[in-house]
C-alpha cells in the first residue's frame, strides 16, 4: 500500500526553468493538495482539487498550475522557477464528504532549490 | 478567515517531563476539524489526531492526550512522561466543511519545535 508517492524527492533548478511535480496516490481519494512548507513555517495551500478534471486555487498559487486528468494523479508545474519558489513541497490526499474528518495524508515532500 | 495560531515556537524539556503544546483557532464556520499532525527530523508528516467541531470530549492514546474547549478556541496536545522520540515539530491544523461536501485543504499553524533532551 504506497499511498501518496511524491517524485522526485530533490531538485536543483536553475532561475527561469521549468519543471513538474509528480504526485500519485492509491487510496482513489477525491481529493487532493499542493502544500508549500518554507523554513520555520506552517504549510500553505498552494491548489487543491475535489475530483478529476476540478481544481481551485488555494492560498498561494502563484507561479504554479496543476491539473487533474485522473484520480490518481495530481502534477504540480512551475513554469518559470524563481528563488521565491524554493521550499518543500507536499502533496497531499483525502477522503472527500463526511470521511474527510479522516484527515490527510501526506507524501514525503520535494524539497526544490532554485539557484 | 480561518486562522491557526502556535504561540511556542519552540519548547525544549527534560525527558519525563510532561509537556502541553498550545493552539488557538479562528473560524466562522460551526462545523470544522482540528488536527495534529508530528513532523520528525526526517521531514514527512504524520498525522496524530483529528476533531470535529461537535465533539469535545477529551481524548487520550497513550502518553497523548488533547484538550478540545470551543469556548476558548483551543486545542492543546499534552505529552505525558516524554520521550527524546517525541523532538519533532507538531502542527494543529483547522479544515472548514464547504457546501461541495468536503474540505478544501488544511490551515496550518507555524509549528512548535519540542526538543526533549536526554
Amino acid at each position: 500500500n504506497a499511498g501518496v508517492t511524491q517524485t522526485p524527492k530533490f531538485r536543483i533548478l536553475k532561475i527561469g526553468q521549468s519543471m513538474t511535480l509528480q504526485c500519485t496516490q492509491d487510496m482513489n481519494h477525491n481529493y487532493m493538495y499542493w502544500y508549500r512548507q518554507d523554513p520555520g513555517m506552517g504549510l500553505k495551500l498552494i491548489y487543491y482539487s475535489v475530483g478529476a478534471g476540478i481544481t481551485d486555487k488555494g492560498e498561494v498559487p502563484n507561479g504554479y498550475n496543476v491539473s487533474r486528468s485522473t484520480t490518481e494523479d495530481f502534477p504540480l508545474r512551475l513554469e518559470l522557477a524563481a528563488p521565491s519558489q524554493t521550499s518543500v513541497y507536499f502533496c497531499a490526499s483525502s477522503y472527500s464528504g463526511i470521511r474527510v474528518e479522516m484527515g490527510a495524508f501526506f507524501g514525503q515532500g520535494t524539497r526544490l532549490t532554485v539557484v | 478567515a480561518q486562522k491557526v495560531t502556535q504561540a511556542q515556537t519552540e519548547i525544549s524539556v527534560v525527558e519525563k517531563e510532561d509537556v502541553t503544546l498550545d493552539c488557538v483557532y479562528e473560524t466562522r464556520d460551526t462545523t470544522y476539524y482540528l488536527f495534529w499532525y508530528k513532523q520528525p527530523p526526517s521531514g514527512e508528516l504524520v498525522f496524530l489526531i483529528r476533531r470535529n467541531s461537535f465533539d469535545e470530549q477529551n481524548e487520550i492514546s497513550g502518553r497523548y492526550s488533547w484538550n478540545f474547549q470551543k469556548s476558548t478556541s483551543s486545542f492543546n496536545f499534552t505529552i505525558t512522561a516524554s520521550q527524546v522520540v517525541d523532538s519533532a515539530v507538531y502542527f494543529c491544523a483547522l479544515s472548514e466543511t464547504k457546501a461541495r461536501g468536503g474540505a478544501d485543504g488544511l490551515t496550518f499553524g507555524k509549528g512548535t519545535h519540542l526538543i526533549i533532551q536526554p
